[in-house]
């Protein structure tokens, strides 16, 4: 089954504790993305990938690292959370630069 | 910088209702738009698209066209259903260069459709 996969779903973690976020997708797709949704913000991209090795910032790169050395996975890293950075995180990905694939979603909390 | 502006929600309809949803964005040359839907605990999914102006985009029903004169990209639906019920967001794509593959979302608009 085609799908975008990001482990964990949920997290509960403490303000400066590092942590990642894994993405991978099974489709051979070139572009990868991480968004987070904040409610009346919408989505907001944070990083996206159009192939490995490639990565560049979206609007909200702050406080965010993103590696692509391999084609399959996209890991989202924080190096030191803050609460601001408690949302909604979705990975994405895609044949070209247009996100047609979703993960289901991290929602992370840091007090 | 990009931007995406959508109508405020929440939209409630009944059942069979005419839908519209107001999209306009400002952007530099000729950006690329979509419409994706989210359904209730689940992720984004791409509804439809248009690449260039005066393109219409269409899926499952719904329709958007690329209005570049009015820099809009407004959803409407003729009929809509319960199983409609969702987030609607807007959103736009570079026209290219090395901005290509970043994306702007509008804030989303919350449909409830009512039987």
């Amino acid at each position: 089954e085609a799908q975008v996969t990001q482990n964990p779903r949920y997290l509960i973690t403490v303000t400066g504790k590092k942590l990642t976020v894994t993405c991978s997708q099974n489709m051979n797709h070139e572009y990868m993305s991480w968004y987070r949704q904040d409610p009346g913000l919408g989505l907001r991209q944070i990083y996206y990938s159009m192939n490995v090795e490639v990565t560049d910032k979206g609007d909200v790169p702050e406080g965010y690292k993103v590696s692509r050395k391999e084609k399959r996975n996209f890991p989202l890293i924080l190096e030191s959370p803050s609460p601001n950075q408690t949302s909604l995180y979705f990975c994405a990905s895609s044949i070209s630069g247009t996100p047609s694939h979703f993960g289901p979603g991290t929602r992370l909390t840091v007090l | 910088g990009n931007s995406v502006t959508q109508m405020e929600g929440p939209v409630t309809l009944s059942e069979e209702a005419f839908l519209t949803i107001n999209c306009t964005y400002t952007a530099t040359g000729y950006p690329s738009l979509f419409w994706y839907v989210q359904y209730p605990g689940e992720g984004l999914q791409l509804l439809l698209k248009a690449t260039k102006a005066d393109d219409k985009g269409s899926n499952k029903g719904f329709e958007a066209t690329y209005r570049k004169e009015t820099t809009s990209f407004h959803l409407e639906k003729g009929s809509v259903q319960v199983s409609d019920s969702a987030v609607y967001f807007c959103a736009l794509r570079s026209a290219g260069g090395t901005s290509y593959g970043k994306l702007t979302f509008g804030q989303g608009t919350i449909l409830t459709v009512h039987p």
